[in-house]
């Protein structure tokens, strides 16, 4: 099973806030909450990540539910280049291994002039 | 720096033959991962490794091979190529010392096989 849900496609004015919704609902207490982006099938960018606080950077916002089940990013002032495929995405950290990252199958952010 | 660079580009195999894909990435990251992308799908993680001479599964290691003899190499075989592995391949690299984690992706190899 997925362990990132995300609507397959949005459209946003530009200049308005992008708000890219992604549902975890099965997510750990120790697994961290990323957002990439991928313009034109390039190698994927990284955004921002959380675990249960919110965060925000230059780029973005992410909001993270109390209970962890499902977050928001947001692009608080869409821009043309900001068109591009959005990525929720989980990162598990095993015992012995590493980190694992499981990508949702992505949400393709189109910005209208 | 040139950052992750992946080679070949593109690559067209037919059934059953094999081949290496190299990822190289110069800033001397630790961990380095492959992945595959299909169309319309996000990225799904094949192997990976913590270190030199290191090697994990991932979601999807089937028909696959890696190793890590050198830390700023990952190289991805494939034995005996399948129509089933025609897809984009992303090389990804991450330093230890980063508290983010943040991944930094080749520009993928696209793979086709016929």
């Amino acid at each position: 099973d997925a362990k990132t849900t995300q609507p397959p496609s949005m459209d946003c004015a530009e200049g308005r806030a992008a708000n890219l919704p992604c549902n975890h609902s099965t997510i750990s207490g120790n697994e961290y909450v990323y957002w990439y982006r991928q313009i034109h099938s390039q190698g994927p960018q990284y955004i921002i990540h959380g675990l249960k606080n919110n965060e925000t950077n230059e780029m973005a916002s992410l909001i993270i539910t109390e209970d962890r089940k499902s977050s928001t990013l947001i692009l608080p002032h869409a821009t043309l280049r900001d068109t591009a495929v959005y990525y929720c995405i989980v990162r598990t950290q095993l015992l012995n291994t590493g980190n694992q990252f499981y990508f949702g199958t992505g949400t393709s952010l189109t910005v209208i002039p | 720096n040139a950052g992750v660079t992946q080679t070949p580009k593109f690559r067209v195999l037919k059934t059953g033959q094999s081949m290496t894909l190299l990822c190289a990435q110069d800033m001397n990251h630790e961990y380095m991962y492959w992945y595959r992308q299909d169309p319309g799908m996000g990225l799904r993680l094949i192997h990976y490794s913590v270190g030199e001479g290191t090697t994990a599964k991932g979601e999807v290691p089937d028909g696959y091979n890696v190793s890590r003899l050198k830390k700023q190499n990952f190289l991805l075989g494939l034995e005996s190529a399948a129509p089933s592995q025609t897809s984009v391949y992303f090389c990804a690299s991450i330093s230890a010392a980063s508290g983010s984690y943040e991944q930094y992706f080749g520009p993928g190899t696209r793979l086709t096989v016929t």
